[in-house]
C-alpha cells in the first residue's frame, strides 16, 4: 500500500501570498500524482493531474512540480476563490488520496 | 460536457446494505472507468474501487473487498455501489467520478455531486 502524507494538515494565509503544499509518497510513484481542490459541500475539482499538468481551465497560479516520492502544490498569488481544502492523491498503483490540508483566511 | 447525476440521501440501519447510483451523460459510458469515493463526515477522500462499465470488471480497495459491490448497466448509462453491512462508521457522502482514461488511467476528473448515506439506529 502506498501511504501519501501533506503538509502542513493547516495553513492560514492571505489574499495574494504565495501558498506552497507538500505532499509524500511512501514508495515512489514517478510522476502519477494529482492534485484536488475541495470546497465544503461540494465535489473534489481536478487541478493538476501527472505532477505538473493542469487541468482544463485550472488557472496558471496553480502549479505542480515533483516526481519520485515528494510533490508540491504552489498558489502564486492567492485568491479568495482559492480558501479550500486541497487532496493530492497517487494513481500510480491503485488509487490513494493524502489526509488534505486546509487553507484558510489569516 | 460530461454530468454525472447521483440519487439521493439514504438513511439505513446498521447492518443493512444501500444502493447508490450514477446516471452518466455527455460521453461514451463504455469508454472510461467509473470510481467511488467515500467521505466521512468532516475527513478526507478515502477510494473504494473502480468499474469498468464496458464488461463490468471491478476493482476493490481492501479495506472494502467483500462489503461493496459495483456494477454498471450500459443501456442506462448508470453505475451502481451496493455497500453491505452497514456500520455507523459507514455514514459518509459517497462519489462517483469518471476516470481521466486514455494514458491517465486511475485519475478521478468529473465528479458527481455526492449522495449521502447515513447509519443509523
Amino acid at each position: 500500500d502506498n501511504q501519501m502524507t501533506q503538509s502542513p494538515s493547516t495553513l492560514s494565509a492571505s489574499v495574494g501570498d504565495k501558498v506552497t503544499i507538500t505532499c509524500r509518497a511512501s514508495q515512489s510513484i514517478g510522476d502519477y500524482l494529482a492534485w484536488y481542490q475541495q470546497k465544503p459541500g461540494k465535489a473534489p475539482k481536478l487541478l493538476i493531474y501527472r505532477a505538473s499538468n493542469l487541468d482544463i481551465g485550472v488557472p496558471s497560479r496553480f502549479s505542480g512540480s515533483g516526481s519520485g516520492t515528494e510533490f508540491t502544490l504552489t498558489i502564486s498569488g492567492l485568491q479568495p476563490d482559492d480558501f479550500a481544502t486541497y487532496y493530492c492523491q497517487q494513481y500510480n498503483s491503485y488509487v490513494t488520496f493524502g489526509p488534505g490540508t486546509k487553507v484558510d483566511m489569516k | 460536457q460530461v454530468q454525472l447525476v447521483q440519487s439521493g440521501a439514504e438513511v439505513k440501519k446498521p447492518g443493512a446494505s444501500v444502493k447508490v447510483s450514477c446516471k452518466a451523460s455527455g460521453y461514451t459510458f463504455s469508454d472510461y472507468y467509473m470510481h467511488w469515493v467515500r467521505q466521512a463526515p468532516g475527513q478526507g477522500l478515502e477510494w473504494m474501487g473502480a468499474i469498468n462499465p464496458s464488461g463490468g470488471s471491478a476493482t476493490y480497495a481492501d479495506n472494502f473487498r467483500g462489503r461493496v459491490i459495483m456494477t454498471s448497466d450500459t443501456s442506462t448509462s448508470t453505475v451502481h455501489l451496493e455497500l453491505t453491512s452497514l456500520r455507523s462508521d459507514d455514514t459518509a457522502v459517497f462519489y462517483c467520478a469518471k476516470d481521466f482514461g486514455g494514458v491517465e488511467l486511475l485519475l478521478p476528473s468529473d465528479w458527481g455531486q455526492g449522495t449521502l448515506v447515513t447509519v443509523s439506529s
